[in-house]
């Protein structure tokens, strides 16, 4: 089946820094991902839609301005958490799309962020 | 109430075991995804579903629209299967396509 990946998988860093998280998709392209944030013991929760060679549509309530998203090429996403704070700290999980309009997505294997 | 439950919450099973795992919802949807997430958080799609069965080895998701219900069963288990299974739909009209709505997942473990 078709491979999502990221990277880092886990992540710690100090307060106030940055950290950049990939998604890839492996082996098909990606017109569209997507970023959840799963605090624990919490459901995924849909932060942006990220479209390729245009702006990302953000959920209500998450700041644009401190996560970061670009889709430079149909394979890659990324994630940045702009002056990371510890309330920051979160499993971070991307998803993609193949072109089509389908209902699929396959699942990246997450990045754990952790800011102290 | 949220829009998606799953039931059990948590189970336990020996390994051999028929498991079932149930997702009810309230909302019309255009697909049902079945995800399996394991302890160290990765997760991994399973199924989705948009009307009927299928089947991917020992696992089976069959969904049935009108009720707004779907199962995963998990034939011969195995202390592997261990992990959280979340139920995720994709609600009608709901825009983006990752705007799933998630259940809170059902933690599974499966004893030797």
């Amino acid at each position: 089946g078709a491979v999502v990946s990221q990277h880092p998988s886990w992540v710690i860093c100090k307060s106030g820094t940055s950290v950049k998280i990939e998604c890839r998709s492996l082996d098909f392209q990606a017109t569209t991902m997507f970023w959840y944030r799963q605090f624990p013991k919490q459901s995924l929760m849909l932060m942006a839609t990220s479209n390729e060679g245009s702006k990302a549509t953000y959920e209500q309530g998450v700041e644009k301005d401190k996560f970061l998203i670009n889709h430079a090429s149909l394979t890659l996403s990324t994630l940045t958490v702009t002056s990371a704070h510890p309330e920051d700290s979160s499993f971070y999980i991307c998803s993609a799309s193949p072109p089509g309009g389908t209902d699929t997505q396959y699942f990246g294997p997450g990045t754990r962020l952790t800011v102290l | 109430k949220n829009e998606v439950e799953q039931s059990p919450q948590n189970l336990t099973a020996q390994e051999g075991e028929f498991i079932t795992i149930n997702c009810s919802y309230s909302v019309g949807i255009s697909a049902l995804h079945w995800l399996q997430q394991h302890p160290g958080g990765g997760i991994v799609s399973l199924f989705m579903l948009s009307s009927g069965k299928k089947k991917h080895g020992r696992l089976i998701a069959t969904i049935n629209i009108q009720e707004k219900h779907s199962s995963l069963h998990i034939t011969a288990s195995h202390p592997r299967d261990s992990a959280v299974y979340i139920c995720a739909v994709r609600p009608w009209g709901g825009g983006s396509q990752g705007n799933l709505i998630f259940g809170k997942g059902t933690k599974l473990s499966v004893k030797p």
